[in-house]
């Protein structure tokens, strides 16, 4: 099975401080994708990404960077982390029409 | 008009009871249609695929109406594991865009 592993599940993190969030997948899929859930907006997307080094920006970038160096490893960057990117992260990864998620990372800004 | 809609529910019904989710979506040139299930507070896993001629899984059926474009799931003998979130996803183009979500209808399975 594809996994899909997030590096921490639980992150705590001041306001402004700049914020890393690791995805790894382990089947080699070339589309890796993030997502951020909350309460009544459901799933959206923030950035995602076709290839290493290639990145498209989602529906809500703003605050967000990306980095691809590796295929396997897809990175969400907070810049300068603010109350209002409190939320769960959702990283996938597919090919084709195959997407399979990690487990999550729930963020907490404070 | 939002991409994907759904009524988010929640849905409380009786163990054994047919329930059924219906999900609109904007985009007439979307390709690929999917129902996902969320259990509380773990990931979105795939439930099952949706395709013109419809598809059923067991107690799961699927179907989409392309002129009218709505996708419905048909969940009967509903059980109490059947309880969790379940989304409506559309995938607008080609293979490999981003999966579009809507936001989830919410089905409480009880004894």
């Amino acid at each position: 099975d594809v996994k899909v592993t997030q590096s921490s599940r639980y992150l705590v993190k001041r306001t402004g401080e700049k914020v890393f969030l690791e995805c790894v997948q382990d089947m080699d899929h070339e589309n890796m994708f993030w997502y951020r859930q909350d309460p009544g907006l459901g799933l959206r997307l923030i950035y995602f990404s076709y290839d290493v080094k290639m990145k498209e920006k989602g529906d809500i970038p703003e605050g967000y960077s990306v980095s691809r160096e590796k295929k396997e490893r897809f990175s969400l960057i907070l810049e300068s982390a603010s109350t209002n990117q409190t939320s769960m992260y959702l990283c996938a990864s597919s090919f084709r029409y195959g997407y399979t998620f990690g487990s999550g990372t729930r963020l907490t800004v404070v | 008009r939002k991409e994907v809609e759904q009524d988010p529910g929640p849905f409380n019904v009786p163990e054994g009871a047919t329930v059924a989710f219906n999900c609109t979506y904007s985009n007439s040139a979307s390709q690929s249609f999917f129902w996902y299930r969320q259990d509380c507070r773990k990931e979105p896993k795939l439930l099952m695929s949706v395709y013109s001629s419809g598809n059923e899984d067991g107690r799961f059926t699927a179907q989409l109406n392309r002129a009218s474009q709505y996708i419905s799931l048909l969940i009967r003998d509903s059980k109490l594991s059947d309880s969790a979130t379940y989304l409506c996803v559309v995938i607008p183009n080609q293979a490999g865009t981003a999966l579009i979500f809507g936001k989830g209808t919410t089905l409480s399975v009880s004894s």
